[in-house]
């Protein structure tokens, strides 16, 4: 089945303790994204990546780190995480720019 | 630059009935792609419907339809026959032509609601 998998789809953790959101795709997808969802502001891309070892800052990439070394994944990493990081974190892919977007599951993050 | 508005927060339906959730759109580019996503109160984030800016005839699937009116700049989703599992909240997105980033401009959502 073809589909965008995130892991863990909760999480609750403190101030300051580094994490780390995994995403993998099985659609051999070139285009990946990561967006975090806030109440009133829809979904925000914060980054995204072109292909293995091409990624680029999207609209709110402060405090957020990524990496692309294999096609299929797409971590994001928030090395020191603070309460306004708190969101919904959603995982993205598609074949072209320009195709529809296959989304995770979704990772609900608290940061305390 | 470019946006998506959609001004109706929340909206009711009466199962059976046919609704309308609108989406305009603002953006300078000749090539673009709009698409419309629901999301259940689970969370996932479910693809419906595509329209192209160049496509001449307005985008159908199953019971979800895009009525597209470009000079307008709306891209209003049309659900017919609702059911109660329609209940959630529904994203206009659009995607610029000229960007290579891949990044999907979205709405504020409306949350629509099917009554029994």
């Amino acid at each position: 089945e073809a589909q965008v998998t995130q892991n863990p789809r909760y999480l609750i953790t403190v101030t300051g303790k580094k994490l780390t959101v995994t995403c993998s795709q099985n659609m051999n997808h070139e285009y990946m994204s990561w967006y975090r969802q806030d109440p009133g502001l829809g979904l925000r891309q914060i980054y995204y990546s072109m292909n293995v070892e091409v990624t680029d800052k999207g609209d709110v990439p402060e405090g957020y780190k990524v990496s692309r070394k294999e096609k299929r994944n797409f971590p994001l990493i928030l090395e020191s995480p603070s309460p306004n990081q708190t969101s919904l974190y959603f995982c993205a892919s598609s074949l072209q720019p320009s195709t529809e977007a296959f989304f995770g599951q979704g990772t609900r993050l608290t940061v305390v | 630059a470019q946006k998506i508005t959609q001004t109706q927060p929340g909206m009711f339906v009466q199962e059976k009935e046919a609704v309308t959730l609108d989406c305009t759109y603002d953006t300078s580019d000749q090539s673009y792609g709009l698409f419309w996503y629901k999301q259940p109160s689970s969370g996932e984030m479910i693809f419906l419907i595509y329209q192209g800016s160049y496509d001449e005839q307005n985008a159908t699937e199953g019971r979800y339809s895009l009525n597209f009116q470009k000079a307008r700049k709306s891209a209003n989703l049309v659900i017919s026959a609702s059911q109660l599992g329609d209940s959630a909240m529904y994203f206009c997105a659009m995607r610029a032509g000229s960007s290579n980033t891949g990044k999907l401009i979205f709405g504020q959502g409306t949350t629509l609601q099917v009554k029994p």
